[in-house]
């Protein structure tokens, strides 16, 4: 089965300071890409960085960066000097080359960003 | 450019009856999908529309059903809605379908529908 698992239903982070959010997926396919998405009060999720599977180099974003492992199927994203307006849910999610293309979303991880 | 654009924002509906939701995409943009988000599902696919064919289904029974127009804006339709469809409906729009030309998806802020 194609699942995305976020073990964190919630984190906390000081204001300044690094966090990292942490995803496993599992899938039997080789060419696939890989998403976090934002969804903060407004409730419109919006696009932080993506990964393609067939790239070694981790995606950068200012100060979002992922880890991507992809023989350990793990795709964590770093948010670096977090601000206030970093709190929101953090959805990771992926799509892959086979199959219907649509999105297979993770439960989420809510970030708070305490002052 | 504008964004996503989904409409009307909040509504509260009667068991029973039926709702459409509209989603204009991000201009230039051919593809529009649909999400069921709720607390206990999560983010759940409905369905994806492309040069006004449906090309993909999630798993949500008949009633749920949705089109796509030339301009490529789409609506989507819950008949006999069920305490259960009250959910945050989002609506995404990609420039193309498909693995590769489609793999990224831009999203509305959603349609809040209540079920009472």
């Amino acid at each position: 089965a194609q699942t995305v698992t976020q073990s964190q239903p919630e984190m906390s982070v000081q204001e300044a300071e690094t966090v990292t959010l942490s995803c496993t997926y599992d899938t039997s396919e080789s060419d696939y890409y890989l998403f976090w998405y934002k969804q903060p009060p407004s409730r419109q999720m919006i696009l932080v960085i993506r990964q393609e599977a067939y790239k070694q180099q981790n995606a950068t974003e200012n100060r979002f960066s992922v880890n991507f492992q992809k023989a350990a199927k793990s795709f964590s994203l770093k948010i670096s000097d977090s601000q206030l307006g970093d709190a929101a849910m953090y959805f990771c999610a992926y799509i892959f080359a086979s199959g219907t293309y649509k999105y297979i979303f993770g439960t989420g991880t809510r970030l708070k960003v305490l002052a | 450019k504008a964004g996503v654009t989904q409409t009307p924002r909040y509504l509260i509906k009667t068991r029973g009856q039926q709702v459409t939701l509209s989603c204009s995409p991000i201009s230039g943009h051919r593809s529009v999908s649909w999400y069921q988000q709720t607390p206990g599902q999560g983010l759940q696919f409905l369905f994806e529309y492309f040069s006004e064919t449906q090309r993909n289904k999630g798993n949500f029974p008949g009633r749920f059903s949705g089109r796509q127009f030339s301009n490529s804006r789409s609506e989507m339709n819950v008949s006999t809605l069920e305490l259960g469809d009250s959910a945050l409906y989002l609506c995404a729009s990609s420039w193309g379908t498909g693995f590769r030309s489609g793999n990224t998806i831009y999203f509305g802020e959603g349609s809040w529908l209540t079920v009472v």
